[in-house]
């Protein structure tokens, strides 16, 4: 399996755009998380899926942000519209079970000018 | 509110030495803690971890150990190579249903020649 997968790996834009980061998680995994690498805060959970469904989006920072994962094999994180403080490295991962143990993806590096 | 807490930014040892990398928790909910490694440019990857039921794991150079009373645990590396060179990440879940991890905010170690 070639692992977790994240498009694009690197992503400028100006703010006020719209940005879509994409994820395809393991074959056979059930859970995917979108997490956030900032300095300040480490690894960020923003929000996890289980069985295609969001289970918990606490962290998700606001109305901005939305994700999806209408499939099994797929998932979206958006940001609309983007700021310069969402500049942040936005990492997936996915898991099966039945221990938490996560496999991520390579990262998209976010910059919003 | 930072769950798990890891206070040292960066930790400097020599080739050889033993490396140790600390973690505090908050939340006694928590039943199952790992660690990651992370390199510049990658994601994290899985290095070890421990249930809560036991209060050490080990795993060739790497060694866990879990103290629940203090809600500490440390990572230690023996002996440290230049490869380790990395930013380790100390994660937790309460387990249950859910299976997500909550992440420190890294420590960056330096293998010195």
């Amino acid at each position: 399996d070639a692992g977790v997968i994240q498009s694009p790996r690197h992503e400028v834009t100006e703010m006020g755009q719209e940005v879509t980061l994409r994820c395809k998680p393991i074959s056979g995994h059930n859970s995917l998380f979108w997490y956030r690498q900032t300095m300040m805060r480490g690894l960020e959970l923003l929000i996890y899926f289980n069985n295609n469904v969001p289970i918990d989006d606490s962290g998700m920072p606001e109305d901005r942000f939305s994700a999806k994962m209408p499939n099994a094999s797929f998932s979206t994180l958006k940001i609309q519209p983007s700021e310069p403080r969402d500049s942040a490295v936005y990492f997936c991962a996915s898991s099966l079970g039945p221990g938490p143990e996560a496999f991520f993806g390579q990262g998209t590096r976010l910059t919003v000018v | 509110d930072q769950q798990v807490k890891q206070n040292s930014p960066s930790l400097s040892v020599q080739e050889g030495r033993i490396s140790i990398l600390n973690c505090d928790y908050t939340n006694s909910m928590f039943d199952y803690f790992l660690w990651y490694k992370k390199y510049p440019a990658e994601g994290p990857t899985f290095l070890i971890s421990i249930s809560s039921i036991k209060d050490k794991n080990e795993d060739g150079r790497f060694t866990v150990f879990l103290n629940k009373s203090a809600k500490h645990l440390s990572l230690h590396i023996v002996p440290s190579q230049p490869g380790d060179s990395a930013v380790y990440f100390c994660a937790a879940s309460a387990g249950g249903a859910t299976n997500k991890l909550i992440f420190g905010t890294g420590t960056l170690l330096a293998v010195q020649p």
